[in-house]
C-alpha cells in the first residue's frame, strides 16, 4: 500500500493564481481531511469529508474549496492564492474515529 | 481556536531520562490521540485513548486521561535521541470523530 500520497511536494505561486493540491489514499478509508501547518503551530483543519460526495468545513476554510467524487481522492483547490496561504499542507485519512494516516505534505509558498 | 494545548512548549532532556508532556482540552471528547512529527514531516500516530479509559501503554509510551480535568499526559520512558520531535495531542472536531483539532505541540530535544 502506498498509504496517503500528496502532489506536488513543493509549489510556488504568485498572488492571485489558482492551483489544486492532490491527495489520494489506497486504504479504502471513508474519512479524509486537509490541514495546514504554519511555523511553530499545530495543524489546523481546513476541510474534511466523511465519504464520497460529502464534505464539510473545518476551522479555517476560507479561500479553499474541496470535492470528493471518489473514495480515493480528495483534492484541495486554492481559487486565488494569497501570501497568507503560504504554509505546509497535509492530507490525512482514517476509519471513523480511529488513527489518522498522514501524507508527506505539500510546501506552498505564495509570493 | 485550537482544542488542545500542550505543556511545556519545549522540553530538553538527556538520553535515558523520562519525558512528560501534558495536554489540556476544552470540550467533551470521544477519544484523545497523540502524534509525533519529525522536522516538518507528516505526523505519525502514537496512541489513542478513549474517554472511558484512564491509562494506556504502548512500548515506552504511557498515556493517561483525566476527563474530569480535561487533561491528558504522555510519558516517554528511557528517552533516546531518536525521540527528538514535536508531539501533538488531538481531539475530534465537532465530536464527529472524522477530523481532528490539534494543539500547538511540545518540542522535545533529547541529547546524547
Amino acid at each position: 500500500n502506498a498509504g496517503v500520497t500528496q502532489t506536488p511536494k513543493f509549489q510556488v505561486l504568485k498572488t492571485g493564481q489558482s492551483m489544486t493540491l492532490q491527495c489520494a489514499q489506497d486504504m479504502n478509508h471513508e474519512y479524509m481531511s486537509w490541514y495546514r501547518q504554519d511555523p511553530g503551530m499545530g495543524l489546523r483543519l481546513i476541510h474534511y469529508s466523511v465519504g464520497a460526495g460529502i464534505t464539510d468545513q473545518g476551522e479555517v476554510p476560507n479561500g479553499y474549496n474541496v470535492s470528493r467524487s471518489t473514495t480515493e481522492d480528495f483534492p484541495l483547490r486554492l481559487l486565488s492564492a494569497a501570501p497568507s496561504q503560504t504554509s505546509v499542507y497535509f492530507c490525512a485519512s482514517s476509519y471513523r474515529d480511529g488513527e489518522q494516516y498522514f501524507g508527506p505534505g505539500t510546501r506552498l509558498t505564495v509570493t | 481556536s485550537q482544542q488542545g494545548e500542550e505543556d511545556p512548549q519545549a522540553l530538553s532532556i538527556q538520553e535515558g531520562e523520562n519525558a512528560t508532556m501534558n495536554c489540556s482540552y476544552k470540550t467533551s471528547i470521544n477519544n484523545l490521540q497523540w502524534y509525533r512529527q519529525n522536522s516538518g514531516r507528516g505526523l505519525v500516530h502514537l496512541i489513542l485513548i478513549r474517554s472511558n479509559e484512564r491509562e494506556k501503554h504502548s512500548g515506552r509510551l504511557r498515556v493517561t486521561l483525566d476527563t474530569s480535568k480535561k487533561s491528558s499526559s504522555l510519558l516517554i520512558t528511557a528517552s533516546r535521541a531518536a525521540d527528538t520531535a514535536s508531539y501533538f495531542c488531538a481531539t475530534s472536531y465537532k465530536q464527529a470523530g472524522t477530523a481532528l483539532i490539534f494543539g500547538k505541540g511540545t518540542t522535545l530535544s533529547v541529547s546524547s
